[in-house]
């Protein structure tokens, strides 16, 4: 059974440029998540959405948004990229039972230049 | 912003010792999780305790959650060269909307053969 992947794995964007980054739950989880870590830190929640609906937002800026798709994929979109925007973005995927906690994939690496 | 703080930020011990590593959180939680990260790539999720849950055991892993306190602990027993990784707590908050992880800034632990 795969875990939860993302695409692409790295990326480079120049300042201002657009990114869209896209993560597959696991089969059966109907809930994702995005988190950005910057390098020497623990992870800051972005987004979360359920069943396809928005349940939850982080402090970021409305340059961050993102979206679920009817087979539970995610995107998320970051406009007008910024220097501080260069991180490791990970999408978790969660199933009914919360004692197994959050399945994380392997992130995507974006660096802003 | 961080839930908490993790202590020691770096550990470095022996292959065979034991590494116990501690988590400050703020508010009050519906729990605690715990999770590894090897080398800056994705998270795995090692341990949930609950906030009704005092103390919680899965293979080498031990964790103790003090609610008065807000603190939790993580021990690994019998340390191996495969523990060396980042350890982070996460905090799902109590009554919250959704189920987003707040995580710590993490514990870097080194075991030398």
């Amino acid at each position: 059974d795969a875990g939860v992947t993302q695409s692409p794995t790295h990326l480079i964007k120049t300042r201002g440029q657009h990114v869209t980054l896209r993560c597959s739950p696991i089969s059966g989880h109907k809930s994702v998540s995005w988190y950005q870590q910057v390098l020497g830190q623990g992870p800051q929640f972005i987004f979360q959405y359920y069943e396809k609906e928005e349940r939850g937002r982080g402090n970021f800026p409305d340059r961050f948004s993102a979206r679920q798709f009817p087979n539970y994929s995610s995107e998320l979109n970051v406009n007008a990229l910024l220097l501080g925007d260069s991180a490791l973005y990970l999408c978790a995927s969660r199933g009914q039972v919360v004692d197994y906690g959050y399945t994380f994939g392997s992130g995507t690496r974006l660096t802003v230049v | 912003s961080q839930q908490g703080e993790e202590d020691p930020q770096a550990l470095s011990i022996q292959e065979g010792e034991n590494a116990t590593m501690n988590c400050s959180y703020k508010t009050s939680i519906n729990n605690l999780q715990w999770y590894r990260q090897n080398s800056g790539r994705g998270l795995v999720h090692l341990i949930l305790i609950r906030s009704n849950e005092r103390e919680k055991h899965s293979g080498r892993l031990r964790v103790t959650l003090d609610t008065s306190k807000k603190s939790s602990s993580l021990l690994i027993t019998a340390s191996r060269a495969a523990d060396t990784a980042s350890y982070f707590c996460a905090t799902v908050r109590e009554k919250a909307a959704g189920n987003k992880l707040t995580f710590g800034g993490g514990t870097r632990v080194l075991v030398k053969p």
